[in-house]
């Protein structure tokens, strides 16, 4: 099983559509989450992090399933502005090592 | 508010020419990470560094070399440039266990 797993996508969705992206992990001790964004050939930019308890900023939700070992993003009332790859991260630290892992990305297209 | 700055922002290089990109930030972060991204596929992990004097290989360190003798810079260095090193490279930083801050990307043709 690989440390972090994204479905590649692509993802076409119409305008004002809600979709949801999972990112599995492998590691059970794994300590924070984090959604980024990454538009064409720029950096990636952090979109949230993901708490225990489940955090909303906007048209965006994010949880975290520790029992399943996987994290969602959701986006509701989709805008052509989303198009873009969502990136998740799992870090863990302890024992002496540092771990931190990108999925290889979800691609968005929000179709008009 | 620079954050994490790379220098420099494009470069050719021909095959056997080596270089420095370098990474600043100004967050006192005690981690820095160097990336690159080939079209279409996902980031890769170069290097890294948990402080200043120390590094360590990522998933694809063959033909790099990094070093933090400052705790606010990262460099990586290319001692003989191949095509197969084209490619967009990014710096990044961060707290441990928290969120990473990145460079805007140095984009890097080799001939």
């Amino acid at each position: 099983r690989k440390e972090v797993e994204q479905d590649p996508g692509p993802f076409n969705v119409p305008e004002g559509a809600t979709v949801a992206f999972n990112c599995t992990y492998s590691n059970s001790a794994s300590q924070s989450f984090f959604w980024y964004r990454q538009d064409c050939r720029k950096e990636p930019k952090l979109l949230m992090s993901v708490y225990s308890s489940g955090n909303e900023d906007g048209r965006f939700t994010a949880q975290l399933n520790r029992a399943s070992q996987y994290i969602s993003l959701l986006i509701r009332d989709s805008k052509l502005s989303d198009s873009a790859t969502y990136l998740c991260v799992v870090t863990f630290s302890g024992a002496g090592s540092y771990q931190l892992t990108f999925g290889k990305g979800t691609k968005l297209s929000v179709i008009p | 508010n620079a954050g994490v700055t790379q220098t420099p922002k494009f470069r050719v290089l021909k095959t056997g020419q080596s270089m420095t990109l370098l990474c600043a930030q100004d967050m006192n972060h005690e981690y820095m990470y160097w990336y690159r991204q080939d079209p279409g596929m996902g980031l890769r992990l170069i290097h890294y560094s948990v402080g200043e004097g120390t590094t360590a290989k990522g998933e694809v360190p063959d033909g790099y070399n990094v070093s933090r003798l400052k705790k606010q810079n990262f460099l990586l260095g290319l001692e003989s440039a191949a095509p197969s090193q084209t490619s967009v490279y990014f710096c990044a930083s961060s707290a441990a266990n928290e969120k990473l801050f990145f460079g805007s990307g140095t984009q890097l043709s080799v001939l």
